[in-house]
């Protein structure tokens, strides 16, 4: 919620545009990707997830793309609306780690703008 | 409802003081996790346990302790509160499977003054 404010980078989308959310990832050992959106004052709640294994995913209204060679990851949103203002945070798991503990991003915070 | 439940939700404390945050989780998953999060560091793990009777420490864990009471539930404890120990805290759990996905709760936001 409210605590992750002011250092997070934003982006600002007008309503029915589609949001692009950017992710760079640390380890290359890393198969397991989630995307994670956290509305004020509330925990983050799972949005879509990706595995090494695969270049893209489909959800509803939402796109996650995986560039391994960049250890880069996308969310794309269609058609933003307001309730989709929220932080985005991509969470990495590690392979070898058989505990399930994710590595998080720091965060984008989107606003939708009517 | 089905999910997991901390409290408080608010704390305020002075420096030095102890407290105790619960976490309980109603959907038999295995494993559990304490998170917090500050200001543009995202979400940082300070102690898991992968089934009821283990814990382990993660990435932050000095200054708290963890008792994972029975399946259902997850507490953190402060010792000896710091203002370096302000902060959100979430608690999550986990369906021992493929996915990595985790449910979380809605926080518990702690100030140390």
């Amino acid at each position: 919620g409210e605590s992750v404010g002011l250092h997070l980078p934003t982006l600002s989308v007008q309503e029915g545009d589609n949001s692009i959310i950017n992710c760079a990832y640390s380890n290359s050992a890393s198969d397991y990707f989630i995307w994670y959106k956290q509305e004020s004052g509330k925990g983050p709640q799972f949005i879509i997830d990706i595995r090494s294994n695969m270049d893209k995913r489909q959800g509803q209204r939402v796109t996650v793309l995986l560039n391994k060679t960049v250890k880069h990851l996308s969310l794309q949103i269609a058609a933003t609306q307001p309730g989709d203002s929220a932080v985005y945070f991509c969470a990495e798991g590690g392979k070898t780690d058989s505990w399930g503990k994710l590595q998080f991003g720091a965060g984008t915070q989107v606003v939708v703008t009517p | 409802n089905a999910g997991v439940t901390q409290t408080p939700k608010f704390q305020v404390l002075k420096t030095g003081q102890s407290m105790t945050l619960q976490c309980a989780q109603d959907m038999n998953h295995n494993s559990m996790y304490w998170y917090r999060q500050d200001p543009g560091m995202g979400l940082r793990l300070i102690y898991y346990s992968a089934s009821e009777g283990t814990t382990d420490k993660g990435e932050v864990p000095n200054g708290y302790n963890v008792s994972r009471l029975n399946k259902r539930e997850f507490s953190l404890r402060l010792e000896s509160a710091a203002p370096s120990q302000t902060s959100v805290y979430f608690c999550a759990s986990r369906v021992e499977s493929r996915t990595y996905g985790y449910t979380f709760g809605s926080g518990t936001r702690l100030t140390v003054v």
